[in-house]
């Protein structure tokens, strides 16, 4: 069964860090582009970051460009997000999804909260 | 950046009817686009992609059409699962990837 489990959200303050991880099984990770998605509460869907599958790739949002650094482990089937410098707007949950151009498997999501 | 717009934002409709919902691109996507399901509390589900083919296990009921900027997701016989928001999003011009508003079908 292919599943993606993400972890490490949590209530920070504004311009804090916090580092989002997705464990990945089921599928051959090392072949998948990966894919951050977030929503915000009672909101819709934004596309945040991808990257390829050897690592050598990344593309980002505007608004988090420069704050949010996506990298992965292969040897641990692992995705990650680091966010830095975050913003009250950076609330949302996220979730971890395999698949570059339209995400077809979803985790169920972690919330970050951003408040003072 | 290529703007998706949904309608209606709600669609109030019976279980067994039809829905039909609507996504315009701001400019022309192809047969680049997609669709998602989400549920509360739930992550979104792939349900159509390349305009018309349905993801697997997604039932014939559901069905995609359009190219260019006009896409429509229908769904001919509304039945209780089937109650949700629905989000079209395209990748013709990525990045970044981007989504609708949705369209929230609800219980009439």
């Amino acid at each position: 069964e292919v599943q993606l489990v993400e972890s490490g959200g949590g209530l920070v303050q504004p311009g804090e860090s916090l580092r989002l991880s997705c464990a990945a099984s089921g599928f051959t990770f090392s072949n998948s582009w990966m894919t951050w998605v977030r929503q915000a509460p009672g909101k819709g869907l934004e596309w945040v970051a991808n990257i390829k599958p050897d690592g050598n790739e990344a593309n980002y949002v505007d608004s988090v460009k420069g704050r949010f650094t996506i990298s992965r482990d292969n040897a641990k089937n692992s995705l990650f997000l680091q966010m830095n410098s975050l913003r009250v707007e950076d609330t949302a949950v996220y979730y971890c999804a395999k698949g570059a151009r339209y995400p077809d498997v979803w985790g169920r999501g972690t919330l970050v909260t951003v408040s003072s | 950046e290529i703007m998706l717009t949904q309608s209606p934002a709600t669609l109030s409709v019976s279980p067994g009817e039809r829905a039909t919902l609507s996504c315009r691109a701001s400019q022309s996507v192809s047969s680049n686009l997609v669709w998602y399901q989400q549920k509360p509390g739930q992550a979104p589900r792939l349900l159509i992609y390349g305009v018309s083919t349905r993801a697997t296990g997604i039932p014939d009921r559901f069905s995609g059409s359009g190219s260019g900027t006009e896409f429509t997701l229908t769904i001919s016989s509304l039945q209780s699962e089937d109650f949700a928001v629905y989000y079209c999003q395209q990748f013709n011009n990525w990045p970044p990837l981007t989504f609708g508003g949705g369209t929230r079908v609800e219980i009439k």
